[in-house]
């Protein structure tokens, strides 16, 4: 069964870290990159980077360079979003998608999405 | 940076068409994709390419862009239809989403 299994729900502290996986099955993962796209309450999706499970090459939105660290193993198919540096407006659902690229790209599977709190 | 601007909610009656609009400095130059996302599921592609239907999207959902707006249409619509719209295009290897639109179905 081709999907993306994330991990599941966290509760950080301000100032902490969070780190949510993302592991695909019933494909090679190599073939697709994957990007990490998060809704915060109330809000629409917003874009924050991927990375090419390939080279391991990545690209991030502006606005969540030098707090966002996308990473991937190959060995167990699976990429990973580290977010550093946790503030109150961070809560939101994380979903992992994969890129389906032909004559378009656009995301033709997406993860269930991981729920991050962050709250003192 | 590129944006794109959807109105924030649309209402339909069962039956009736539903056109959600999106709209982006031109637009008709790239490719829109369409989301639809259900409130605690994940986002669904229900149009790529401005007008193709992923497999077991109904043909009801149709698809255009030029110029620059690009708009999704729901023929007939279905109480099971009601959900936020997201349209997507790339600004060279940065994705970009609308705002999403809230549709309703009264």
């Amino acid at each position: 069964q081709v999907q993306l299994v994330q991990s599941g729900a966290e509760v950080k502290n301000p100032g902490a870290s969070v780190k949510v996986s993302c592991k695909a099955s019933g494909y090679t993962f190599t073939d697709y990159y994957i990007h990490w796209v998060r809704q915060a309450p109330g809000q629409g999706l917003e874009w924050m980077g991927y990375i090419n499970p390939d080279s391991g090459g990545t690209d991030y939105a502006q606005k969540f360079q030098g707090s966002v660290t996308i990473t991937r193993d190959t060995s167990i198919s699976t990429a990973y979003m580290d977010l550093s540096r946790v503030r109150s407006d961070d809560t939101a659902i994380y979903y992992c998608a994969r890129l389906f690229e032909t004559q378009s790209r656009y995301f033709d599977l997406w993860g269930r999405g991981t729920l991050v709190i962050v709250s003192s | 940076s590129y944006e794109l601007t959807q109105p924030p909610s649309v209402s339909v009656s069962p039956g009736q068409t539903a056109n959600i609009t999106c709209s982006g400095d031109q637009l008709g130059d790239k490719y829109v994709s369409w989301y639809q996302h259900r409130p605690g599921q994940s986002p669904v592609l229900v149009m790529f390419q401005d007008n193709r239907r992923p497999s077991g999207i109904p043909e009801r959902f149709s698809g255009s862009n030029s110029g620059n707006t690009a708009t999704l249409t729901i023929s007939a619509t279905q109480a099971l239809d009601e959900a936020d719209y997201y349209c997507q295009a790339w600004d060279s290897s940065a994705v970009v989403f609308g705002g999403g639109t809230k549709l309703t179905v009264l």
